[in-house]
């Protein structure tokens, strides 16, 4: 079964760093293309980042700079390392496979960061 | 960038068609993609590529893309069908991803 699992999401100072893990199963990261989508409390879907097959990333305009999305082949796992947090980034992230189309699926359960003091 | 503009709300009877309309530049150049998320969980795809449907989802479920306008109908429409639904394209010029601001469906 093709699964997406995250973690490391938590609670976090503005300004703080945070590391998010996006573990795969039943598929190999290695040969595909994985996103992250992040959901403030209350709004709409908002895309984050990508990394695709060949290694190259993408991010939003709010997040350049700032996230780096990553890959561990040997963990089979994919990463967003998150600094200089702040409160707009406050949120549940979610990660997922990036089809031919450029769609999604399937998506994880998503991991809630809280940027607060 | 890319912006694509649906309606916050439509509400529908049971058994009715729900149309939700998803906006956006000569979006039938693009393919567009829709999600069902009903609160608490992730979103889950319903058609992508304009009128492609995953396995396991129903064929109440369809999509069109012509013009400026994107459209996703939901034929006999079930309670278990109240969710919000967001569309998404893949912006090559800019090479991001770009999402609606999502549709709240209300079935009543």
């Amino acid at each position: 079964e093709v699964q997406l699992v995250e973690s490391g999401g938590g609670l976090v100072q503005p300004g703080g760093s945070l590391r998010l893990s996006c573990a795969a199963s039943g598929f190999s990261v290695n040969g595909n293309y994985i996103t992250w989508v992040r959901q403030a409390p209350g709004k709409g879907l908002e895309w984050v980042s990508m990394i695709y097959r060949a290694g190259s990333t993408y991010y939003a305009d709010s997040v350049r700079g700032r996230f780096i999305i990553s890959r561990d082949n040997s963990k089979n796992t994919i990463y967003l390392q998150m600094n200089g947090l702040r409160g707009d980034d406050t949120a549940t992230y979610y990660c997922a496979r990036i089809w031919f189309g450029h769609y999604f699926d399937p998506w994880g359960q998503g991991t809630q960061v809280t940027v607060s003091s | 960038s890319y912006v694509l503009t649906q309606p916050p709300s439509v509400s529908v009877a049971p058994g009715q068609t729900a149309r939700i309309t998803c906006g956006g530049n000569e979006i039938a150049t693009k393919r567009v993609h829709w999600y069902q998320q009903k609160p608490g969980q992730a979103p889950v795809l319903v058609v992508h590529d304009d009128d492609d449907r995953p396995s396991g989802i129903p064929e109440r479920f369809s999509g069109s893309n012509y013009g400026n306008t994107a459209t996703l109908s939901i034929s006999r429409v079930e309670a278990g069908d109240e969710a919000d639904y967001y569309c998404q394209v893949w912006d090559s010029r800019s090479d991001q991803e770009i999402f609606g601001g999502g549709t709240q469906l209300t079935v009543l």
